[in-house]
């Protein structure tokens, strides 16, 4: 079954380091997001990503980050200058239009932890 | 604005009992979807059930039932006959919009506990 990869699992940085988490959307699906979740609270939606470009971004997604589709396959979150505060996990997300429910398929989320 | 709301940081349940986990959201989109997702303590995020806001009846997935009161803003998940695997996480979302570039936000989340 086609599922979203992410790489790293888990990555240690020091404050004020840029860092880059990188997802494998489902191939065949057009809309990817980036998710946040600090220590298994609530999931925060920080950016959705169509047709090359932001479709909608929250008030945590400020200038320190950004998202890119680099290729065919790869979707990347950017973090310019890590603060403690960033440590969290990050969820990448999928879907396709296609799918009447529109329901997301997750990957296994990137642990960071800003020291 | 969107927004989603569960007011049951933690429930327990008896192994075999039915449970049920509440949720409302308000919108002022007439077009919405709402979805539940279950998080084990492993941490991925697994998709459970879907309810679109036209739709006449209630979704149900095996187990897992929407009890969907539109007038009330409700979209509650029973989940009958728990196990100890339906320990986890719970979190009620909801996606505004029919397309899927629409931002799908999440509630704070319920922690179910099965006792067995």
């Amino acid at each position: 079954e086609p599922e979203v990869t992410q790489t790293p699992s888990h990555q240690v940085t020091q404050m004020g380091q840029e860092v880059i988490l990188r997802c494998v959307p489902i191939s065949n699906h057009l809309y990817f997001y980036w998710y946040r979740q600090i220590l298994g609270q609530k999931v925060e939606f920080l950016v959705s990503f169509y047709n090359n470009e932001i479709s909608e971004k929250s008030e945590i997604f400020d200038d320190q980050f950004s998202v890119e589709r680099p290729d065919g396959s790869n979707f990347t979150l950017k973090i310019r200058s890590t603060k403690l505060e960033d440590s969290a996990m990050y969820f990448c997300a999928s879907t396709s239009w296609t799918l009447n429910t529109g329901e997301l398929f997750f990957g296994e989320g990137s642990r960071l932890t800003v020291l | 604005a969107q927004k989603i709301t569960q007011t049951q940081p933690g429930m327990f349940v008896q192994e075999k009992e039915a449970v049920t986990l509440d949720c409302t959201y308000d919108t002022s989109d007439p077009s919405y979807g709402l979805f539940w997702y279950k998080q084990p303590s492993s941490g991925e995020m697994i998709f459970l059930i879907y309810q679109g806001s036209y739709d006449q009846q209630n979704a149900t997935e095996g187990r897992y039932s929407l009890n969907f009161q539109k007038a009330r803003k409700s979209a509650n998940l029973v989940i009958s006959a728990s196990q100890l695997g339906d320990s986890a996480m719970y979190f009620c979302a909801m996606r505004e919009g029919r397309t899927g570039g629409f931002k799908t936000i999440f509630g704070a989340g319920t922690r179910l506990f099965v006792k067995a």
